[in-house]
């Protein structure tokens, strides 16, 4: 089945660039997500990028998709103390999605 | 336009209880899903549902678990005779035909004492 790998946690401060990166073993898939998860909340969906694209920007959100490599990357600018969540990359696997485990983000003064 | 809504928000059941979380849509949409989340753990797909139809139960425990949504009213998941286990937050998300975004409820976390 489809595997989605993250890296757990992420240590920035606050003002710097953030890079969230994930792996995915799945090509077929039609769109690549990012959601934000606040503690004790539900998902909310970021930002995600269509398969044939290779970047997407929305505001302070770049999206890099790799196809080759099967890897996905979430570019925060100037992240804000807002911005600590957990970070969650999926991919549709028909119409089903996979997610991978999460990455902690943590914005430190 | 109200978004998914679940309820309860928190269950706590003790061992060998039912637990019974119910799932609205948000409007407009037919397809349900159910994930679970366990502590620290991201979301595992359970079950994937459409009107009065179960499309793909492969998440699904075997035993104990199952999931319905009818012609009327909201998606239920039902786990039978609950135990420590199956403690986590249960999400539901929903979307519309051929729309590859799915929109999250606020999930139901559930506790087993």
């Amino acid at each position: 089945g489809e595997d989605v790998e993250q890296s757990l946690f992420l240590s920035v401060r606050e003002g710097d660039s953030s890079v969230i990166n994930c792996t995915y073993t799945d090509s077929s898939s039609t769109y690549l997500y990012w959601y934000k998860q606040e503690p004790g909340a539900g998902l909310q969906l970021l930002t995600y990028i269509f398969s044939n694209m290779d970047m997407k920007q929305d505001q302070r959100l770049t999206v890099l998709l790799n196809k080759k490599d099967k890897h996905l990357s979430l570019r925060i600018a100037d992240t804000q103390t807002g911005d600590s969540a957990i970070y969650f990359c999926a991919n549709n696997y028909g119409q089903n999605f996979v997610f991978g485990p999460g990455t902690r983000l943590s914005v430190l003064p | 336009n109200a978004g998914v809504m679940q309820n309860p928000r928190h269950l706590v059941r003790r061992r060998g209880q039912e637990a019974r979380l119910r799932c609205s849509p948000m409007k407009g949409h037919s397809h349900v899903y159910w994930y679970r989340q366990l502590p620290e753990e991201g979301l595992k797909f359970m079950v994937y549902l459409q009107k009065e139809n179960i499309i793909d139960e492969s998440g699904m425990p075997k035993e104990r678990f199952s999931a319905e949504f009818p012609k009327e009213g909201p998606s239920i998941l039902r786990i039978q005779q609950v135990v420590r286990g199956d403690s986590a937050a249960y999400f539901c998300a929903s979307s519309s035909p051929g729309d590859y975004e799915q929109y999250f409820g606020p999930g139901t976390r559930l506790t087993v004492t």
